[in-house]
Parts: C-alpha cells; structure tokens; sequence
C-alpha cells in the first residue's frame, strides 16, 4: 500500500500564479485533512472532510480552496498565490473514529515568490 | 492561541539514556493525545497516544504520560538511539467532530551516539 501520496514535491510560483496541490489515499479512510507546516509554528489545519462531497474550514483557510469530489482523493488549491503562503504542505487522512491517527504524506514544499 | 506548547524547541541526549519530551496543554475538553514524530523531508509518523481517562500508555521503549490536573504531557523514550533523532510533535484530539488534530510547535531531539 502507498498510504497518502502528495504530488507535486516540490513547487516555485510567482505572486498571482495558481497551482493545485494533489492527495491520495487508499486505505478507504473517510476523513483527510490538509496542513501547512511553518517554522516555530508547528502543524495548522487548513481544511478538511469528512467524506466524499463534504469540506470545511480548518483554523487557517484564507487563501485557499479544497475540494473532494472522490473519496481517495483531496485537492487543495490556491487561485493567487502570496508570499505569505510559502510552506510545506501536508495531507493526511483517518478513520472516522475520533482519536484514530492521522496518516501524513511526505509534504509538497511550495515557496512563493 | 497555540492550544498546545512545547517549551523546548530542542534537547540533546546520550544514546542509552533517558530522553523526556514535555507538552503542556489549555484546554481540558480533549479526549486523546497523541505523539507523533517527523523526520525531515517526509509526514509525521504516529508514535503513541493516550486516552484522557489514562494516566499512562507504555509501547516498547515509548511511555505518554498524562497529567490531567496539571494540562501536561510528557513522552519517555528509554533507553534513546540514534535513531530517535527527529522532531516530535505533540497533538491532541477530540472524540466528537472531525478528528482534527491541534499541534504543538515541535522538539527536536538529537541522540548522541
């Protein structure tokens, strides 16, 4: 099993540029989640679902649209990229279960310039 | 408000001994709280969790410990290798809603062989 792919790995725009950033799962986990990782920030939630057709905001959304129209699969998107958006960029997914863990992909790292 | 701290952002130990990573939480309405570790370039990793109703959940050479009165988590690694060099991140959880995850800002740990 793969687990949680992240494409792409890495990631340069320039300011205004759009991109879509894409997640893979296939442990049939309802739930997936995308977190931006910062330096002295630890992990922020960005969005999430909890299952195919569903979304919601995360404590970090503005900026950013997600969308899950398959339940392997959730885009995270950025229709104007800024500056203040570079980071890495992780997508996870869980069971349904609260407390289950969370399953992390490897990160894209997007830097904005 | 970071709901969950970590107050060393780094702490150095000798392979074979004890190696003590502390968390310290606000809000008493979590459930679960987890470990997870990350090295770099790749997700986090779960490691272990513990129930809020548990003081204490023990994994081989890995012990959470959990003291509800005083909001404060701490993971035990003994005896510490090499290995265990990475970033650990504390996170805590609820068992209604989405499963999010609320995470502290990371201690690296560095194990000198």
């Amino acid at each position: 099993n793969a687990g949680v792919t992240q494409t792409p790995k890495f990631r340069v725009l320039k300011t205004g540029q759009s991109m879509t950033l894409l997640c893979a799962q296939d442990m049939n986990h309802e739930y997936m989640y995308w977190y931006r990782q910062d330096p002295g920030m630890g992990l922020r939630l960005i969005h999430y679902s909890v299952g195919e057709g569903t979304t919601a905001k995360g404590e970090v959304p503005d900026g950013y649209n997600v969308s899950r129209l398959k339940k392997q699969n959730f885009l995270l998107g950025l229709e104007s990229a800024a500056p203040s958006q570079t980071s890495v960029y992780f997508c996870a997914s869980s069971y349904w279960q609260g407390g289950s863990p969370l399953h992390f992909g490897n990160g894209t790292r997007l830097t904005v310039t | 408000d970071q709901q969950v701290k970590q107050n060393s952002p780094s702490l150095s130990v000798q392979e074979g001994r004890i190696s003590i990573l502390n968390c310290d939480y606000t809000n008493s309405m979590f459930d679960y709280f987890l470990w997870y570790k990350k090295y770099p370039a790749e997700g986090p990793t779960f490691l272990i969790s513990i129930s809020s109703i548990k003081d204490k959940n023990e994994d081989g050479r890995f012990t959470v410990f959990l003291n509800k009165s005083a909001k404060h988590l701490s993971l035990h690694i003994v005896p510490s290798q090499p290995g265990d060099s990475a970033v650990y991140f504390c996170a805590e959880s609820a068992l209604t809603g989405a499963n999010n995850l609320f995470f502290g800002t990371g201690t690296r740990l560095t194990v000198i062989p």
